[in-house]
């Protein structure tokens, strides 16, 4: 069974870095074709796609986002971390990870993790 | 393009049937997966492959897509239906980072 678990600080200054680490189980990111994705969702609107990290340390950012963001991968520790530079209001979101698989047929994210919510305020 | 396009809401009266629709040029090469969403919940992926269902989804869940649209029809829409629906696709390079907008969908 694949789980994961979003985890990271609640209350974000303006200006400041977030930092998020999904934390899984279930399955390998060293396993060829795996993936871990990003997504946020601000209070009552869209879902919006982040970023990507392949098994072979392959990222995908959104471009509207590429400049702020950063991924990492952390095998051993079967984690994925993902940073934010810059925090504005406007990213008071919550935030997903979720599991992918490029191989084979596609099956989308699935599962995702329960969300975290950050909130950026002065 | 690099979008995926659903319209923002759509309505449906208790146990009728109801088509939930996303364009994009991308879903000529790729099949969509959809996903649910119900509020404070994470989504749940209820299509891939634009028609497979993943064990425990509901058949009156069901996908079709044909040229550079997807669909997901709910047959017999129960009141748990409720909830926002995303569709997804891969870009043209084939990674999976495209989403539509997502549809409120109502059940009266």
């Amino acid at each position: 069974q694949i789980t994961l678990k979003e985890s990271g600080p609640t209350l974000v200054k303006p200006t400041q870095t977030l930092t998020l680490t999904c934390t899984f189980s279930g399955f390998s990111l060293s396993t060829s074709g795996l993936g871990v994705g990003w997504f946020r969702q601000p209070p009552g609107k869209a879902l919006e796609w982040l970023a990507l990290i392949y098994w072979n340390d392959d990222k995908r950012y959104s471009p509207s986002l590429r400049s702020r963001l950063t991924l990492t991968k952390d095998t051993s520790k079967n984690q994925v971390v993902l940073t934010m530079t810059n925090m504005d209001p406007v990213d008071t979101a919550t935030y997903f990870c979720a599991h992918t698989s490029i191989l084979g047929v596609p099956r989308g994210y699935d599962p995702w993790g329960q969300g975290t919510l950050a909130t950026v305020s002065s | 393009s690099s979008e995926l396009t659903q319209d923002p809401a759509v309505s449906v009266a208790l146990g009728q049937t109801v088509r939930i629709t996303c364009q994009g040029d991308s879903l000529r090469n790729y099949h969509a997966s959809w996903y649910q969403q119900t509020p404070g919940q994470a989504p749940v992926l209820v299509i891939y492959d634009r028609n497979k269902r993943p064990s425990g989804i509901p058949d009156r869940f069901s996908g079709s897509g044909s040229g550079n649209t997807a669909s997901l029809t709910i047959t017999g829409a129960q009141a748990e239906d409720e909830a926002d629906y995303y569709c997804h696709s891969r870009d043209n390079s084939g990674h999976p980072v495209l989403f539509g907008g997502g549809t409120m969908l109502t059940v009266l």
